[in-house]
């Protein structure tokens, strides 16, 4: 079946112009998260979306950033008058929350990324 | 001069050698651990995880150890292969509590036939 995907696969963009990341989860999958890698780096956590529920935002670093998830599936990511700092991958992931696992987050399954260059 | 948050820590390995990657985990109420393995271009993929309940656990030619005394994690890969080269990813999470798992910075394993 299919994996996640995200689109673009690379988005080069002029400092101060908004872009839009796209990611198709795993149909079914209830959770999706939104994370940015840069160069060398880790994973940092940007947002969390659990079916109905209120995102978890708290990985935002600031208010240019937002995200949407539209009837539980599908998510944008939208970085408002981007910056050379945004410039990174931006990795999309869905997972099932396993009721075995009483909680806690099971596998994630992550897209391909997408990689931003901010010039 | 170099900046070295920019580099990753680097195992380097001969093809058939078994390879060992650490990971040091901060939070002590973590109970469940995941590895994962990051190839160039591509996004983090599900290796095999365990929860605080077992001390090793095995799969298809990895092992994973966890030393919850000094909060210390280890992915063991035997018979390393070139296409084990990657960077790896362990993450850890609280049963029953946030559902947003932390990643550890990585490690790249360059294995050489």
């Amino acid at each position: 079946g299919a994996g996640v995907s995200q689109s673009p696969s690379n988005k080069v963009t002029e400092k101060g112009k908004d872009v839009e990341l796209r990611c198709d989860p795993i149909s079914g999958h209830t959770a999706l998260y939104w994370y940015r890698q840069s160069l060398g780096q880790g994973l940092e956590f940007l947002i969390y979306f659990q079916g109905n529920s209120a995102p978890d935002k708290s990985g935002l670093p600031s208010d240019r950033f937002s995200a949407e998830r539209t009837g539980g599936s599908v998510s944008t990511l939208t970085i408002q008058r981007t910056q050379q700092e945004d410039s990174a991958v931006y990795l999309c992931a869905s997972s099932l929350a396993r009721g075995g696992l009483a909680g806690a987050v099971g596998e994630q399954f992550f897209g391909p990324g997408t990689r931003l260059t901010v010039l | 001069g170099e900046n070295v948050g920019l580099h990753l820590p680097t195992l380097s390995v001969q093809e058939g050698d078994n390879s060992i990657i650490n990971c040091a985990y901060s939070n002590s109420a973590s109970d469940y651990f995941i590895w994962y393995k990051q190839e160039s271009g591509k996004g983090p993929q599900f290796i095999i995880d365990i929860r605080s309940n077992m001390d090793k656990r095995q799969g298809q030619r990895v092992t994973v150890l966890l030393n919850k005394t000094v909060k210390h994690l280890s992915l063991q890969i035997a018979a390393t292969q070139p296409g084990d080269s990657a960077v790896y990813f362990c993450a850890e999470n609280t049963i029953g509590g946030s559902y947003i798992p932390t990643f550890g910075r990585g490690t790249s394993l360059i294995v050489h036939p």
